[in-house]
Formats: C-alpha cells, sequence, structure tokens
C-alpha cells in the first residue's frame, strides 16, 4: 500500500528554467514531510523539508509547498543547474520519537537538467 | 563529523545463505533504521534501532533481524536468503527526537 505517490516517473528540464517535482500522500496523519535527492552509487541526500503545519519552506534555490487539501505537496528548484540531475524522493513521517521515526518514501522522480 | 558508512559495498550471496550488512552511525546520532531499495522502488521500512532495542518494524519477515551496539553502529541480518532479497540496503542514522534522517551509501546486495 504506496501512502506517497510520485506518479512521474522522470523530468526534463533545460538549464536555468523551474523544475518542479510533485508528490501526493495518502495517509492525513502525516505531519512532516522530507524531500531527498539519491546521486547513482549514493545514498539519499536529505535536501528540504516541511511541517505540516506550514505551506512553504525555502533554502536558496528550493521550494518545497504543501497543499493539506489535496495532500500534495511540490518541490521547486529555480533556477535548474545540470548538477541537480538525480533521483529525487519524498518521503513523510508520521512523528518524532522511537516508534514513530519510519520514513514512508514515494519511489523517485529521476530529474534531468540539460544545457 | 563523520557521515554514515556502510560495509560491504556490494556483495553476492546464494539462495538459502546468511548475510550480515553492517553500519556506522553518524557522529552524535543515537537511532539507526535499515531500508531495503528494489530496483525501480523508493526505500522500504525494514526495522529501527535506539538504545540496542528494536522501535518499530516494517512489513519485513522474522528472517530480517538486526543489532544496535554501544557506539550506535549496527548490523542487518537476514537468514535464508531468497532470490527476491536482490535490492540495495540502506542505513540512516538520527536523533531520537528528529525527524531528519541521513543515509548511508548503501550495500547492493545480489542473491543467486
Amino acid at each position: 500500500d504506496q501512502q506517497v505517490k510520485q506518479n512521474s516517473p522522470s523530468l526534463s528540464v533545460q538549464e536555468g528554467r523551474i523544475s518542479i517535482l510533485n508528490c501526493d500522500y495518502t495517509n492525513s496523519m502525516f505531519d512532516y514531510f522530507l524531500w531527498y535527492k539519491k546521486y547513482p552509487a549514493e545514498g539519499p541526500t536529505f535536501l528540504i523539508s516541511i511541517s505540516s503545519i506550514k505551506d512553504k519552506n525555502e533554502d536558496g534555490r528550493f521550494t518545497v509547498f504543501l497543499n493539506k487539501s489535496a495532500k500534495h505537496l511540490s518541490l521547486h528548484i529555480v533556477p535548474s543547474q545540470p548538477g541537480d540531475s538525480a533521483v529525487y524522493f519524498c518521503a513523510a513521517s508520521l512523528g518524532r520519537g522511537s516508534t514513530l521515526g519510519r520514513l514512508y518514501f514515494g519511489r523517485g522522480t529521476q530529474l534531468t537538467v540539460w544545457p | 563529523e563523520t557521515g554514515v558508512t556502510q560495509s560491504p559495498t556490494h556483495l553476492i550471496k546464494t539462495r538459502g545463505q546468511q548475510v550480515t550488512l553492517r553500519c556506522s552511525s553518524q557522529s552524535g546520532h543515537n537511532t539507526v533504521s535499515w531500508y531495503q531499495q528494489a530496483l525501480g522502488q523508493g526505500p522500504q521500512f525494514i526495522f529501527q534501532y535506539y538504545r540496542e532495542e528494536e522501535n518499530g518494524r516494517g512489513n519485513f519477515p522474522p528472517r530480517f533481524s538486526g543489532l544496535q551496539f554501544p557506539n550506535y553502529s549496527s548490523e542487518l541480518n537476514v537468514n535464508a536468503l531468497e532470490l527476491d532479497d536482490s535490492a540495495l540496503y540502506l542505513c540512516a542514522s538520527s536523533l531520537v527526537d528528529s525527524y531528519e534522517q541521513y543515509f548511508g551509501p548503501g550495500t547492493r546486495l545480489t542473491v543467486t
């Protein structure tokens, strides 16, 4: 039962343009959301996160938007750079603490930024 | 600050064998989680360890087991390997009261 879904397996964007990666979730009890970036032969790297009490979080070129009513979040990368080419995973958490700390991941979106 | 490390990098085993994978936590982190990432899928939660005890398990059978040591390093053991166990196994460390988990590079396990 996939509680976090990334319906676009791939996205291709020209350098300098905006990249928008989307993520949907089904469990309304999720209270924290994270984005990870993964290069080949490396583990996922934490990128940015957002609490369910917020609707936007920004960190440099990366902004995450959360629409709780639609159970949807998105990651915006502006401007996109070739080094951003990687697989992006959306993840969600039910809470902190020893029994709630597991992350639920989507299947990932392969972003390719071309010159 | 030392990041999360895992060993070995790659491993080939035969069906029915047993395997042990190792993980060293990032400095200062007291919680370790293990994930399995099959080809084309996102990481799937196996279990989490805190204070040397298992805290939470995903939908994995008992032949997947683990340990956490006093220095917060961890092992994942898989018995009676099956072909479907072929995957990338990721270890992640964190503080128990933090949402963010920090991943190691993974161990690629191939079962033939």
